[in-house]
């Protein structure tokens, strides 16, 4: 069985400031780990992914995220906030050998001026 | 590459009737998965098709269904529509390597259904 844990249902950082999305995840096969984004009235788009090559895994747009075994996280990092960034984050967990996705309730990210 | 397209981007329909919406994969992707999103449960894994066969499955009734074509296209249906089965419907593709979980997967916009 394989699920995710959003820790949190909505982040506010200002303009400028560290983002931090939390995750944890749990998997009784070795995972593959994603984090995608929905901006508003959008589909998702793929931040990055943890495919057992590298624990720290950097993605797009700034974002970069690290892969922990023994704490069960891969939390998301980003060091400074923009507008844009604004959305909706969800991390997704699979298995090694299929695409049986399962995504986390989601974070609010929201980036005051 | 064109994206993943999903048509029509809208539907509304009522209780009982039956609805097939469709999703073309970007081009030399075989594997399709479709995913229900509501506010109440997020987003759901529906199924995953792969050169025309169900390769994974969900936890939704029988009234979900699916098939993919030849030419790697899906189409999903849901027959006897209830009002919980109003949600954002979203298609993603990718390259599906058979055994391969580290495919990255492609959305298209979706489709809004509403059910009324």
């Amino acid at each position: 069985a394989q699920s995710v844990t959003q820790l949190d249902s909505h982040v506010s950082v200002s303009e400028g400031t560290p983002v931090l999305l939390r995750c944890n995840y749990s998997s009784s096969y070795s995972p593959s780990l994603f984090w995608y984004v929905q901006h508003p009235n959008k589909g998702l788009q793929l931040l990055l992914k943890y495919t057992s090559a590298a624990t720290l895994v950097k993605g797009i747009n700034g974002f970069e995220a690290e892969f922990k075994k023994s704490e069960t996280s891969f939390h998301l990092t980003k060091p400074s906030a923009h507008m844009s960034d604004a959305a909706e984050y969800f991390c997704v967990v699979s298995p090694y050998n299929n695409n049986d996705m399962r995504f986390g309730a989601g974070t609010r990210l929201t980036v005051k001026p | 590459k064109a994206g993943v397209t999903q048509t029509p981007r809208y539907l509304i329909k009522t209780r009982g009737q039956q609805v097939t919406l469709s999703c073309s994969p970007i081009s030399g992707h075989r594997s399709v998965s479709w995913y229900q999103q509501t506010p109440g449960q997020g987003l759901q894994f529906l199924f995953e098709y792969f050169s025309e066969t169900q390769r994974n499955k969900g936890n939704f009734p029988g009234r979900f269904s699916g098939r993919q074509f030849s030419n790697s296209r899906s189409e999903m249906n849901v027959s006897t529509l209830e009002l919980g089965d109003s949600a954002l419907y979203l298609c993603a593709s990718s390259p599906g390597i058979a055994g391969g979980g580290y495919n990255e997967q492609f959305f298209g916009p979706g489709t809004r259904l509403t059910v009324l």
